[in-house]
């Protein structure tokens, strides 16, 4: 069974950093490119930043570009959101989902999610 | 804000037939499949149709998808009350270099 566990939610200061990780298993990680995706309190889903299998490709929508970096360890069958300079707009419930293939975009992309971790940036 | 529109609310009855579209553009619905995502409340989504039309397994028959031209729609035939959750469509946008969702729909079974 594929399971996706988020961690690393938390309060964070204006300005401030926080690096969110996702473990997986249940499945090969290293076949699979991976995605964070999140939602602000009581609106829609988000799409954050995708990494292909290997790590060689990865995308930020614009509004995290510079301050967010996406990254996986293989090995430890992990990924990892780094944030930076984070503003009141990024509170909200960030989860870790599964694409379906190798590479981004892929036909069933966001096939599994986790539960989610809570970010919140009080004003 | 999405690139990708939906109603922000659908409702019916039981056994009610309800639709939900999601309209886009060239760069994104129009070149790209669109996948379509239940989230009940207080969970995670689920993966309900992916590449237009296709089921993953364990997702009932009474859900379907289709697309034509930028915009896409998902039926469910047959509403059942634990239908009742918000559902959102995504592709890839080859503009942006990203995925993109829709803005969401609210279905209530009255």
């Amino acid at each position: 069974e594929v399971q996706l566990v988020e961690s690393g939610g938390g309060l964070a200061k204006p300005g401030g950093s926080l690096r969110l990780s996702c473990a997986a298993s249940g499945f090969t990680f290293s076949s699979y490119s991976m995605n964070w995706v999140r939602q602000a309190p009581g609106k829609g889903l988000e799409w954050v930043s995708s990494i292909s299998s290997t790590g060689t490709y990865i995308y930020y929508a614009d509004s995290m570009k510079g301050r967010f970096t996406i990254s996986r360890d293989n090995a430890k069958k992990s990924l990892y959101l780094q944030m930076n300079s984070l503003t009141v707009d990024d509170t909200a419930v960030y989860y870790c989902a599964r694409d379906g293939g190798r590479f981004v975009p892929a036909a069933m992309s966001f096939d599994s999610w986790g539960q989610g971790t809570l970010v919140t940036v009080p004003s | 804000q999405s690139v990708l529109t939906q109603p922000p609310s659908a409702s019916g009855t039981p056994g009610q037939r309800v639709t939900i579209s999601c309209s886009g553009s060239s760069s994104n619905i129009g070149s790209n499949t669109v996948n379509w995502f239940q989230q009940l409340p207080g969970t995670a989504p689920k993966l309900l149709i992916y590449s237009n039309n296709q089921r993953p397994s364990g997702v009932p028959d009474r859900f379907s998808g289709s697309k034509s031209g930028t915009s896409a729609s998902l039926t469910i035939s047959g509403l059942q009350s634990e239908d009742e959750a918000d559902y959102y469509c995504a592709t890839w946008d080859d503009s942006l270099s990203g995925y993109v969702f829709g803005t969401g729909t609210k279905v209530t079974v009255l």
